[in-house]
Formats: C-alpha cells, sequence, structure tokens
C-alpha cells in the first residue's frame, strides 16, 4: 500500500523554530495526528487535527492541514532541547485503523 | 494510573526459539495493536484486536501470533519462524472518545535475537 511519507531527519539551533512535513495518503481521512517519541520509549500523543480545519494551534504547536495536496505539518515554536526525538504523523482511516508516517528525527543543537 | 505495561523491556532470544511479549492496560479499552518498529521505517502494524476472542492480521504478520482471552491482555509470541524478529516492540490501545482512534502505547520491548 501506500506509505504516509516524512523526511528522516530535521536539525535545528535551540530557540529556532521546527518545521516538520508530513504527506498522507487518503482523503477521507477524519483526523490527522502528532505524536513523539523520546528515546527508547513508546510514541505520546501531542495534538491533533479535524480534517474540516485548516490549522490548529496549542501553545507552541500549530498543525497545518492542506486537504487538497494532503500535507500535513508541524510547527514548533521556541525549540528547545527537550524536544529532540522522533516524531510521526498519522492518520485516521476510521474503522480504528490509523497509519503511521516512518517518522523525523529532530536534532536540536544547543 | 492507567495506562499500558510492557514486559520486558529488553528480551533476548536464540535462534529457533519462541518468545512472548506481554501487553497489560487497564484503559478498559477495546481494541489493542501490536507495532514493529525497525529504524527508517516507522511503525508497522503486526496484528490487532478489536474485542476480545478476535484479532486480525496486519500487514507483517508472519512469523507471529497472538490471543485476546482478556479485555486487558494482548501478548505476542515471536516464533522461530520470523526470520529477522530483532526490532523494537510497541503495544497500543485505542479511546475511541469523541470519534477519534487516539492511541496510547506502552513503553516498548526491545527484542535481540543472539
Amino acid at each position: 500500500g501506500e506509505d504516509v511519507e516524512q523526511s528522516l531527519f530535521l536539525s535545528v539551533r535551540e530557540g529556532d523554530s521546527s518545521v516538520i512535513n508530513c504527506t498522507y495518503t487518503d482523503s477521507s481521512s477524519t483526523y490527522l495526528y502528532w505524536y513523539k517519541q523520546e528515546p527508547g520509549a513508546g510514541l505520546q500523543l501531542l495534538t491533533y487535527i479535524f480534517s474540516n480545519m485548516d490549522m490548529k494551534q496549542d501553545q507552541r504547536l500549530t498543525v497545518l492541514l492542506n486537504k487538497k495536496d494532503k500535507h500535513l505539518s508541524l510547527r514548533i515554536a521556541d525549540t528547545q532541547t527537550g524536544d529532540s526525538a522522533i516524531y510521526f504523523c498519522a492518520e485516521d482511516q476510521g474503522y480504528q485503523k490509523v497509519t503511521f508516517g516512518t517518522g523525523t528525527k529532530l536534532q536540536v543543537i544547543p | 494510573d492507567g495506562g499500558i505495561t510492557q514486559s520486558p523491556k529488553y528480551l533476548f532470544r536464540k535462534e529457533g526459539q519462541n518468545v512472548t511479549l506481554s501487553c497489560e492496560q487497564n484503559l478498559n479499552h477495546d481494541a489493542m495493536y501490536w507495532y514493529r518498529q525497525d529504524p527508517g521505517q516507522g511503525l508497522r502494524l503486526i496484528y490487532y484486536s478489536q474485542i476480545v476472542n478476535d484479532f486480525q492480521k496486519g500487514d507483517i504478520a508472519e512469523g507471529y501470533s497472538v490471543s485476546r482471552e482478556k479485555k486487558e491482555s494482548f501478548p505476542l509470541t515471536v516464533t522461530s519462524a520470523q526470520k529477522n524478529p530483532t526490532a523494537f516492540y510497541l503495544c497500543a490501545s485505542i479511546n475511541r472518545g469523541q470519534g477519534r482512534n487516539e492511541q496510547f502505547f506502552g513503553p516498548g520491548t526491545r527484542l535481540t535475537v543472539l
């Protein structure tokens, strides 16, 4: 099947903004999610956006959704060293089926 | 506190052996999932169960087996038929509150074949 695609790696300096991009596959997906995985741990839900929204802001996180292009992005403002992790986007295709992206490893340089 | 536990955190297996990974949740979630994570490949779905005594194959079920005798428990057996079992295994369950399939993950088990 088609993959939910993300770039593998992103490096930013502490205090800068990070933008992590994702291209998903199913235009009928109801929700899109962003998860964070710290080293050696499970995934934690960071935020989500409903498919009829263009943007959602949650403190330092901004999610942008371009449904026409099936493109999702996560912007982290004022990136901190504690933000270093792998970030996964995921699409909710209903019937309890969620497909995850390949993950983007964010490295924050002090 | 509610959550998902996985044990053990690290597991070593000799070639030819079956091993079972434990996953327990006290969140009262109906659906549970097993994923395999390899570097650069994201999460791949092994098996999932939407209700007790029922489960379905995911994308990479070959060489794995599961059972779902209790709502709280969804153990995964990695059999000797799995040719490349060294990986990080993640268990998850779903909260379908408000129509979203929000997944809760356990801390993972790292399996190494010696």
